[in-house]
């Protein structure tokens, strides 16, 4: 499926350093979500964007920022991660208020942390 | 606490065979259920989708049940074939919430 692009698929990072992520969904949805998907965990929702304003925060820590410039495009801006962040980053997109509609996902970002 | 739990981690079947996934939660009401594939290196990918005052539904050889006394969902393959070998997903929707099991890795052996 391609109506969720990620960018980039890999990424390799020292603790140290800035990254951004990017998602892009060409599905007319109006809703968008960053999930974490560690092994043997169920994905963990972190942000929520409901018509390009944040709904949403699980707790994430302060090192992982989103950031939703239009209904299109959503990033996670990161910076100073730890080892534990390493996972496979998933953005999702929906249409907001139709529970009945599945999210469509992107094919993630998988992240490593030196 | 809420809880969503996944058969087993792996499930190996014979080719041919009906391939029988569990989904048990507990203290949710969610409104919806529904089953992902994912792929290896992929995003998930919806499969069905079920309500909560329905008992049942199909497609092509997929098919889903949905007990919400028993708070239990199972999600059947007829006639697996090895390109069913995947992890399945299952995902309860409450509010404006999904809320995912850890999956199921299936493999179909020829």
């Amino acid at each position: 499926e391609t109506g969720v692009t990620q960018t980039p698929r890999h990424l390799v990072m020292g603790m140290t350093n800035k990254k951004s992520l990017k998602c892009e969904q060409h599905l007319g949805h109006n809703a968008m979500y960053w999930y974490k998907q560690s092994a043997k965990k169920p994905l963990e929702l972190m942000f929520v964007y409901s018509l390009e304003e944040r709904v949403e925060n699980n707790s994430v820590p302060s090192r992982f920022s989103p950031e939703c410039p239009n209904s299109s495009h959503l990033f996670l801006h990161l910076h100073t991660l730890q080892p534990e962040d390493s996972a496979l980053y998933l953005c999702a997109s929906s249409q907001e208020g139709r529970r009945d509609q599945p999210q469509h996902f992107g094919d993630g970002t998988r992240l490593s942390i030196l | 606490s809420q809880k969503i739990e996944q058969n087993s981690e792996a499930l190996n079947i014979q080719e041919g065979k009906t391939a029988t996934l569990t989904c048990n939660y507990t203290n949710y009401s969610p409104a919806y259920l529904q089953w992902y594939r994912q792929d290896p290196g992929r995003g998930p990918v919806f499969l069905l989708l079920i309500r909560e005052n329905e008992k049942e539904k199909r497609k092509e050889r997929l098919k889903v049940t949905f007990d919400t006394t028993l708070k239990q969902s199972l999600f059947h393959i007829t006639a697996s074939q090895p390109a069913d070998s995947a992890t399945y997903l299952c995902a309860l929707v409450t509010g404006n919430q999904f809320y995912f099991g850890t999956g199921t890795s299936l493999t179909v052996i020829p």
